[in-house]
């Protein structure tokens, strides 16, 4: 099993609608959960960070759930702008390195 | 401003040639990461360093060599031993020893000829 697993989509959702996104880890060990976003040909940027406790940011949520071992990043209201592709990171303890997943596609159309 | 920066942004080498990725940061961070995405992959780590003058390979470093003589800087040489050195390069910074997040650089983008 990979340690970080993303469903690489495309998820293809026209304007307005609601999405979600999973990504499961296998380091049950794991300290640290983050969202990026990375655009066509682009470095890889800080969505968000994933507490116990869930996180909002205006129309994007994330939650973390450890006995199931997997991270959530909700979408509502998508824009066009919201194309692209959202890596999951996680950082097993004690060891500082982080683990990308391989993303997943968003694509809203109009 | 605050960053990190890559040059350059493209690079074109032929066969047999060593090549060096530039990676400069002005955040103060410790740990310092280079990174290979190939095209619908995920990033893969090719070395890592958390403190000056001390790095270590990560999945993928054959091929490749670091040296991290300032604190600001952490070049990437890709030797002409990597057999397949097409790919988006991509450095990263983040605060040492923690679960911080990282911040990236824009990425060199090295095409072999």
């Amino acid at each position: 099993r990979k340690e970080v697993e993303q469903d690489p989509g495309p998820f293809n959702v026209p304007e307005g609608a609601t999405v979600a996104f999973n990504c499961t880890y296998s380091n049950s060990a794991s300290q640290s959960f983050f969202w990026y976003r990375q655009d066509c040909r682009k470095e890889p940027k800080l969505l968000m960070s994933v507490y116990s406790s869930g996180n909002e940011d205006g129309r994007f949520t994330a939650q973390l759930n450890r006995a199931s071992q997997y991270i959530s990043l909700l979408i509502r209201d998508s824009k066009l702008s919201d194309s692209a592709t959202y890596l999951c990171v996680v950082t097993p303890g004690g060891s500082y390195i982080p683990t990308f997943g391989r993303g997943t596609s968003l694509i809203v159309h109009p | 401003d605050g960053g990190i920066t890559q040059s350059p942004k493209y690079l074109f080498r032929k066969e047999g040639q060593n090549v060096t990725l530039s990676c400069e940061q002005n955040l103060n961070h410790d740990a310092m990461y280079w990174y290979r995405q190939d095209p619908g992959q995920g990033l893969r780590l090719i070395y890592y360093s958390q403190i000056v003058n001390d790095f270590q390979k990560g999945d993928i470093a054959e091929g490749y060599s670091v040296s991290r003589e300032k604190k600001e800087s952490f070049p990437l040489t890709v030797t002409s031993a990597q057999k397949n050195p097409t790919a988006f390069y991509l450095c990263a910074s983040r605060i040492g020893s923690s679960y911080n997040e990282q911040f990236f650089g824009p990425g060199t983008r090295l095409t072999v000829l």
